[in-house]
């Protein structure tokens, strides 16, 4: 057990459907990564936030958002889905806002499967 | 931009037999390099990490990994391979001074027969 925790573990919806998936780090950790995995793309980094604030961008879509919240759990919001978006969606989290040498700590992610 | 490279994306061995997962990447210097392991229906979890120094790194679960800088590689290893070893194995990089945003490659899936 990493410590991250993640809802819902699986999520299934229609097109056009708006979702939000949420995120707790570990106790202590300040730093929030989304990634998305799946078999076309492989593990792509969407978004960082550190301690309420973003900090970097990666290949995330306009559709899809995210923030942190005072109590540094964060929600990543997919919005006007498309059957693309198929994936499993993982946060991890790192005690600093972002150095090289960081260990992530993932969480058991969140399947979402648009119909 | 860095990049990393995984050749294989299945590895089959047999139980007690030795294994080896291939790793390559491409920096202009000496990245960080780490090794993680996604069990079915689980996060990423870290095997073990290189920053710098000795370039033979011991990991947990009996897994090492060897930098060799002369062929941009860091390949990962186990003696003696468990049932229990069968999962996804993910190498990244990520960049000294550069962007800490680790890059991981594709993953090797593992597979292990009895």
């Amino acid at each position: 057990d990493s410590g991250v925790t993640q809802t819902p573990k699986h999520l299934i919806t229609a097109t056009g459907q708006r979702v939000t998936l949420r995120c707790s780090p570990r106790s202590g950790d300040l730093s929030v990564y989304w990634y998305q995995q799946s078999l076309d793309q492989g593990l792509q980094f969407l978004i960082h936030y550190y301690n309420g604030e973003e900090r970097a961008k990666g290949n995330i879509l306009e559709r899809f958002s995210a923030q942190q919240f005072p109590d540094l759990h964060s929600e990543l919001n997919l919005s006007s889905l498309e059957l693309g978006d198929s994936a499993l969606y993982f946060c991890a989290s790192t005690a600093s806002g972002g150095l090289s040498t960081d260990t992530q700590y993932f969480g058991p992610g969140t399947r979402l499967t648009v119909l | 931009a860095q990049s990393v490279t995984q050749p294989d994306i299945h590895i089959t061995v047999s139980e007690g037999a030795s294994l080896e997962l291939r790793c390559n990447y491409s920096y202009g210097a000496t990245p960080y390099l780490f090794w993680y392991v996604q069990s079915p229906g689980q996060g990423l979890q870290l095997l073990l990490k290189y920053f710098s120094g000795d370039t033979l790194v011991q990991g947990i679960k009996g897994f090492e990994a060897e930098f060799k800088r002369s062929q941009s590689s860091f390949n990962l290893r186990k003696p003696s391979v468990h049932w229990s070893d069968a999962a996804e194995y993910f190498c990244a990089v990520a960049t000294p001074g550069g962007s800490y945003i680790p890059t991981f490659g594709r993953g090797t899936s593992l597979i292990v027969h009895p």
